[in-house]
C-alpha cells in the first residue's frame, strides 16, 4: 500500500486564484513529519513547508499553508493567489521512523498549471 | 554556501557499462539518500545511509551500489545489472531534530543509456 497518496495527477488554476493540492498518508508511527516540495521543469526540488505530527497549528509559509487533518491523515497544500511561476510538479512527502532510521517517502506528485 | 553537489548533471552510458554518480554535501548531515525519478512515479528510494560506513537498501536497490566512506560523500554506482537505468537521480541529505526537519536535495543527474 502506498504511504503517500496524491490523487490529482494534474491541476489547472487561474492566476490569482487559490488552489488546494491533496495528500493523504498512512503510518503507524506516532511521531512523523510531512513535507511539500515544488519541482519546476529544471528538476530541482524546492522545499515549501513542513508539518510535524505533534504540531497543534497548521504550518504556513508565505502563500503556502498546510491543511493538516490528523484524524483523516490528510495534509493538503493550499497555495493562495497563484502566480504563473507556481506552475510545476508538487510532491507530498512523509518522514517516519523505520528500524531506528528516518526514511522520507514521496508521493507521485501533482502537476500544477497556472494560466493567465 | 552550504548545500549538496551532484555531478555530472548529464551522463550518457553504453549498455553494459557501470557509471558512478557523485554526491557531496557540506551541511554536516548524518543522513543521506539516493532517489530515482521516472515520469509519473514520483521519487523512489534506492539506498540510504544514516552514518558513515553504514547504508541500507531502499525500495529499488537492485542494480545499484553505494559507499559511505566519508560523512560528506555518498556516491551511487549504476551497474550493468540495472536493466532500465535511464532516469533522473536525486541525492538528498537531512537532519532530524526538534529544531528542524528538512530534506535538502542536490540538483540531480540525468542518466541516459545509449
Amino acid at each position: 500500500a502506498q504511504k503517500i497518496t496524491q490523487t490529482q495527477p494534474g491541476m489547472f488554476v487561474q492566476e490569482k486564484e487559490a488552489v488546494t493540492l491533496d495528500c493523504t498518508y498512512d503510518t503507524s508511527d506516532p511521531s512523523y513529519g510531512l513535507f511539500w516540495y515544488k519541482q519546476p521543469s529544471s528538476g530541482e526540488m524546492i522545499f515549501l513547508i513542513y508539518q510535524g505530527s505533534y504540531d497543534q497549528q497548521n504550518a504556513t509559509e508565505g502563500r503556502y499553508s498546510l491543511n493538516f487533518q490528523k484524524a483523516r491523515k490528510s495534509a493538503n497544500l493550499v497555495i493562495s493567489a497563484s502566480q504563473l511561476g507556481d506552475s510545476a510538479m508538487y510532491f507530498c512527502a512523509m518522514r517516519e521512523a523505520s528500524g531506528g532510521s528516518y526514511i522520507p517517502t514521496f508521493g507521485r506528485g501533482t502537476s500544477l498549471i497556472v494560466h493567465p | 554556501d552550504g548545500g549538496i553537489t551532484q555531478s555530472p548533471k548529464y551522463l550518457f552510458r553504453k549498455e553494459g557499462q557501470n557509471v558512478t554518480l557523485s554526491c557531496e554535501q557540506n551541511l554536516n548531515h548524518d543522513a543521506m539518500y539516493w532517489y530515482r525519478q521516472d515520469p509519473g512515479q514520483g521519487l523512489r528510494l534506492i539506498y540510504y545511509s544514516q552514518i558513515v560506513n553504514d547504508f541500507q537498501k531502499g525500495d529499488i536497490a537492485e542494480g545499484y551500489s553505494v559507499s559511505r566512506e566519508k560523512k560528506e560523500s555518498f556516491p551511487l554506482t549504476v551497474t550493468s545489472a540495472q536493466k532500465n537505468p535511464t532516469a533522473f537521480y536525486l541525492c538528498a541529505s537531512s537532519i532530524w531534530s526538534s529544531s528542524g526537519n528538512t530534506i535538502y536535495f542536490g540538483e540531480g543527474s540525468w542518466l541516459t543509456v545509449v
